[in-house]
């Protein structure tokens, strides 16, 4: 089993639909977590961090369940540069400076 | 304020030869790793660093060599380049923050191995 699983997409959704991806870690102490976005083999870029208690950033929510051991990220009225790959990373307890990432995600957003 | 780079951004070689990738960052980052990442699989790290002089295996470290002497360089070498080495390697940072490590990216670097 992987130590970071997400939902193995495509999401293919029209203009302002909203969606959601999960992602599971089996590492119940690992420390800290974030959402990345990268497009078409660019570089991964930070999307939001997840906190215990959920967070928002405009229409993006993220949102951590340490009990079942999954993260969330939900985003509301979708764009077309929405599209992406979203990253679901974990980091280790035991060294926190390494960071697991899943396999991604893939959102395409259709007009 | 250039951040993190890498060089070269493209690189075709034979296989059998040595290659070297270079990786540069200006923030005095503590960490630095290097990744690859393959059509069909995420990232996969291959080395990492806490520090100066100090390095670590990650999860496919096989065929590879790194190094770190100075805080801002970690370049990644393929002694003996392979077909199956082909991939984009990507180069992060990081630094310990309130609410976790975050990384850094370079733009990668595509190398093509013949």
């Amino acid at each position: 089993r992987k130590e970071v699983e997400q939902d193995p997409g495509p999401f293919n959704v029209p203009e302002g639909a909203t969606v959601a991806f999960n992602c599971t870690y089996s590492n119940s102490a690992s420390q800290s977590f974030f959402w990345y976005r990268q497009d078409c083999r660019k570089e991964p870029k930070l999307l939001m961090s997840v906190y215990s208690s959920g967070n928002e950033d405009g229409r993006f929510t993220a949102q951590l369940n340490r009990a079942s051991q999954y993260i969330s990220l939900l985003i509301r009225d979708s764009k077309l540069s929405d599209s992406a790959t979203y990253l679901c990373v974990v980091n280790s307890a035991t060294n926190a400076g390494k960071s697991t990432f899943g396999d991604g995600t893939t959102l395409t957003v259709k007009p | 304020d250039a951040g993190i780079t890498q060089s070269p951004r493209y690189k075709i070689t034979e296989t059998g030869r040595q290659v070297t990738l270079m990786c540069h960052q200006t923030w005095s980052h503590s960490y630095m790793f290097w990744y690859r990442q393959d059509l069909g699989h995420g990232l996969r790290l291959i080395y990492y660093s806490a520090a100066a002089d100090i390095t670590d295996k990650g999860e496919v470290p096989d065929g590879y060599v790194v190094s770190r002497s100075k805080t801002e360089n970690f370049p990644l070498t393929l002694e003996s380049a392979t077909r199956s080495q082909t991939s984009v390697y990507f180069c992060a940072s990081s630094e310990s923050q309130a609410g976790g490590y975050e990384q850094y990216f370079g733009p990668g670097t595509r190398l093509t191995v013949t």
